[in-house]
């Protein structure tokens, strides 16, 4: 399996546009996660997904944000409007739930710029 | 609430000796799952090493491992024989029904 994917690596965007983050989880995974990486606030969970069910929201941090998961093997965090306060580094990460002990696998993320 | 805590945001430890990065969490249910990953400055997320609360032994891989006070609600990581490409962020995270929360970071500088 390639692991978690993640698109794009880079995103540079205009405040006030529309971003959407891509990711694509490991075949089988039970549980797919959102989380948002700053120096500030470090790892925060934003949102996270069991059998494509949206389980927790709760660290979603406004309306701006949204997250989908239409099927097994896709899912898109979108922002809308973007916010230079939104930069940070968005990662994906899946695991197999709990008969293997939760381990998760990270994509390689995504940098988002808000300008 | 389910919380990891990690109250070092920096270390430094000299080549070959040994460094131990704190942890404590807090969680009110009694089988889950506790982690240490590491983060090298290419920002991939690599996991180091795994603990079930429900086993007394600690974990250990290699050059790493844990002490795991279940009581104190503490998971430390000891890194024996500290190796440049040790450099990175370490990360705790507890992991119980599915959700996987993360403690803040502390970033390891291993000198030569």
């Amino acid at each position: 399996d390639a692991g978690v994917i993640q698109s794009p690596r880079h995103e540079v965007t205009e405040m006030g546009q529309e971003v959407t983050l891509r990711c694509k989880p490991i075949s089988g995974h039970d549980y797919l996660f959102w989380y948002r990486q700053t120096m500030m606030r470090g790892l925060e969970l934003l949102i996270y997904f069991n059998n494509n069910v949206p389980i927790d929201d709760s660290g979603m941090p406004e309306d701006r944000f949204s997250a989908k998961m239409p099927n097994a093997s896709f899912s898109t965090l979108k922002i809308q409007p973007s916010e230079p306060r939104d930069s940070a580094v968005y990662f994906c990460a899946s695991t197999p739930g709990q008969l293997k002990a939760y381990e998760a696998f990270f994509g390689q993320g995504t940098r988002l710029t808000v300008v | 609430a389910q919380t990891v805590t990690q109250s070092q945001p920096e270390m430094s430890v000299q080549e070959a000796e040994t460094v131990t990065l704190s942890c404590t969490y807090d969680t009110s249910e009694n089988n889950y799952y506790l982690f240490w990953y590491k983060q090298p400055p290419s920002r991939q997320m690599i996991l180091v090493i795994r603990q079930e609360a429900y086993k007394q032994q600690n974990a250990t891989e290699n050059r790493f491992s844990v002490n795991f006070q279940k009581a104190a609600k503490s998971f430390s990581l000891k890194i024996s024989d500290s190796q440049l490409g040790d450099t990175a962020m370490y990360f705790c995270a507890s992991s119980n029904t599915g959700k996987l929360i993360f403690g803040q970071g502390t970033t390891l500088q291993v000198k030569p």
